[in-house]
């Protein structure tokens, strides 16, 4: 079955460049999303088909894609922005894939 | 504004059925499909399928065929979602999200325990 695959953690201290990466075969031809999650809650929409940012979200949240791999990146993290992030993506046969999702820490 | 309210958490023994409900508000029911994810404790998130809520149409993951059924009442603007023959392994946070790719909005969640 078609795999997304995301580093399980990545930290930062605040105010640095977080980058999360996400890379699958059919990311080429595909679009991808990227979900922030709390404890406890649901997922939230970062970035939309591949480099969007829906209203509201902070311009320190942008996606960008090279190959087979998309990356979120955040710039000048947060304390807030600590979480877990998924990415999205469809196979080939467009059914729905998220990543394994990555615990950004800001230290 | 738009909201999806999920039914109550539920504890079932294996073997049994569960049916999750989502009640949407704020924007025209029809005009958007809805999604099903699903989160095991301490895991990541699984997409279960989507049925679109004009014409009925569904599209299940592969995993799940033959044992979800997903529905919706346009009268009442809600969505379920049918799980049957359940096991231990699927305890977990059961999630309706609008839409049938980008998904702005989500449902609080409802936690599903299978236990004997």
């Amino acid at each position: 079955s078609y795999e997304l695959t995301q580093p399980p953690s990545v930290s930062v201290s605040p105010g640095q460049t977080a980058r999360i990466t996400c890379s699958g075969d059919a990311l080429p031809k595909q679009d991808a999303y990227w979900y922030q999650q709390k404890p406890g809650q649901a997922p939230f929409l970062v970035i939309s088909q591949n480099t969007e940012r829906p209203s509201g979200i902070p311009e320190r949240f942008s996606g960008s894609g090279s190959g087979t791999t998309v990356t979120l990146t955040i710039s000048g993290v947060q304390a807030e922005d600590e979480a877990d992030y998924y990415c999205q993506s469809a196979d080939s046969s467009g059914a729905w894939v998220f990543g394994g999702g990555t615990k950004l820490t800001v230290l | 504004q738009v909201q999806l309210v999920q039914s109550g958490a539920e504890v079932k023994k294996p073997g049994a059925s569960v049916m999750v409900s989502c009640k949407a508000s704020g924007y025209s029911f029809t005009t958007y499909g809805i999604t099903w994810v699903r989160q095991a404790p301490g895991q990541g998130l699984e997409w279960m399928g989507w049925i679109d809520t004009y014409n009925g149409n569904r599209d299940y993951a592969q995993k799940f065929q033959g044992r979800v059924t997903m529905t919706t009442d346009t009268a009442t603007r809600t969505a379920y979602m049918d799980l049957r023959s359940l096991r231990s392994d699927d305890t977990a946070v059961y999630f309706c999200a609008r839409g049938g790719a980008k998904f702005e909005y989500w449902g609080q969640g409802t936690l599903v325990t299978v236990s004997s």
